[in-house]
């Protein structure tokens, strides 16, 4: 098993630019996150799913959008790319219910300019 | 408004020494989770505690949670160079989809 996985590691983008961050996981896990960190603010929550076709907003959602077309992806996008989003970006997968941990992946380092 | 806030938020030591660190929340958690995360990686659980005054032991790490269940603290015998990294801990409310985390103490050990 992979895990969770993320897609890229690293990016740099200009200002006003979009992209598209992939996470997938191979855990069958029912819920699935987005989570951004940066230096002494600890890991904030951008949107998160509880299943397939379903998305809501965390604590920190502006300017970024998500999907979850299949179980097993989640996708974060960002339209128009801003300094303010410099940061890491983890995405975490749960299974429903009970208190399991959550599994994170690697991370991905995103640079905006 | 942070419901969980860990102390110290840095703490470095040399290796042998022993340390606690600490979450609290004026909230009450059905269960709390203390995760490690090392440099470039992301965040690994240690261990989940439910009942309130509950104590864990994983090797040389102790966990406790709080008898009223609204906080917890970690305490590391003999911290090793490996213990260096940054420990979160995480707040289950109970019937929510989401965690509620800290900000991390940064654990620096010195050889």
């Amino acid at each position: 098993n992979a895990g969770v996985t993320q897609t890229p590691k690293f990016r740099v983008l200009k200002t006003g630019q979009s992209m598209t961050l992939l996470c997938a996981q191979d855990m069958n896990h029912e819920y699935m996150y987005w989570y951004r960190q940066d230096p002494g603010m600890g890991l904030r929550l951008i949107h998160y799913s509880v299943g397939e076709g379903t998305t809501a907003k965390g604590e920190v959602p502006d300017g970024y959008n998500v999907s979850r077309l299949k179980k097993q992806n989640f996708l974060l996008g960002l339209e128009s790319a801003a300094p303010s989003q410099t940061s890491v970006y983890f995405c975490a997968s749960r299974r429903a219910g009970g208190r399991d941990e959550q599994y994170f992946g690697p991370g991905t380092r995103l640079t905006v300019t | 408004t942070q419901l969980l806030e860990q102390s110290p938020q840095f703490l470095s030591i040399q290796e042998g020494e022993n340390l606690t660190v600490y979450c609290n929340s004026s909230s009450v958690f059905s269960s709390l989770q203390w995760y490690r995360q090392e440099p470039g990686e992301g965040p690994v659980l240690l261990v989940t505690v439910v009942t309130g005054g509950e104590v864990k032991k994983l090797k040389r790490l102790t966990f406790q949670f709080g008898d009223a269940r609204k906080d917890s603290s970690l305490h590391i015998t003999a911290a090793q160079t490996g213990d260096t990294g940054l420990y979160l801990c995480a707040g289950d409310q109970g019937g929510s989809e989401k965690l509620v985390f800290g900000k991390g103490t940064k654990l620096t050990v010195n050889p």
